[in-house]
């Protein structure tokens, strides 16, 4: 495997269901993010992590739950989701580098989700 | 206002054509400046990156940054239907040691006609 991988890739589900979608990057990088694709608007970060320290949480509800278990494997639980929650979920990964450049994000395929 | 305009398109040209792909941004601290482009039903793919102003020129692919302006350009040269794709410009102030923050634009939907 190379690069960003996402699993799965499509995924449908109930408002009352729980279902995890998973990402791994296989490119030695340090951070790593989730974001949001809908129909018409621009990507929404949702959440980051640095060394599998949460770094930021973008107002994101609570039925999204991040877990980093590692640099290199990120998992996004969700519950009791809401039909506007459908869109493409994206993962990422970036090297920090601190102020010396870098940093380009590079994403994985992405989760279509659908919530009936 | 957003703080990255890019229009939606579609934009639709004939095979060997010049395509000019524009975003303007409001937050004059950006200085990191990318092109993304994104297939359907696949993730957004590292085109171009660019730091402050200037032009930059990989292939059929020339980024410009204009921070003046605070407009940025992506052209690409002899269109061929394998360009057909969305094309998304991200920005950044600069890279926070915890992780990058970027900031996209809407994406520009392209369709290079044989």
């Amino acid at each position: 495997e190379t690069g960003v991988t996402q699993t799965p890739r499509h995924l449908v589900m109930g408002m009352t269901n729980k279902k995890s979608l998973k990402c791994e990057q296989h490119l030695g990088h340090n951070a790593m993010y989730w974001y949001k694709q809908s129909a018409k608007k621009p990507l929404e970060l949702m959440f980051v992590y640095n060394f599998k320290e949460q770094t930021e949480n973008n107002s994101v509800p609570s039925r999204f739950s991040p877990e980093c278990p590692n640099s290199s494997h990120l998992f996004l639980h969700l519950h009791t989701l809401q039909p506007e929650d459908s869109a493409l979920y994206l993962c990422a990964s970036s090297q920090v580098q601190g102020l010396a450049g870098g940093g380009e994000q590079f994403f994985g395929p992405g989760t279509r989700l659908t919530v009936l | 206002q957003k703080e990255v305009e890019q229009d939606p398109g579609p934009l639709s040209v004939p095979e060997g054509a010049i395509v000019s792909l524009n975003c303007t941004y409001s937050n004059s601290a950006f200085q990191y400046f990318m092109w993304y482009r994104q297939y359907s039903r696949k993730g957004p793919e590292l085109l171009m990156y660019t730091y402050s102003s200037g032009n930059k020129e990989d292939g059929r692919f020339t980024a410009q940054v204009d921070k003046s302006s605070k407009y940025i350009s992506l052209f690409i040269r002899d269109s061929q239907p394998s360009d057909s794709a969305t094309y998304l410009c991200a920005m950044s102030a600069r890279w926070e040691t915890s992780g990058s923050r970027l900031t996209f634009g809407e994406g520009t939907q392209l369709t290079v006609n044989p």
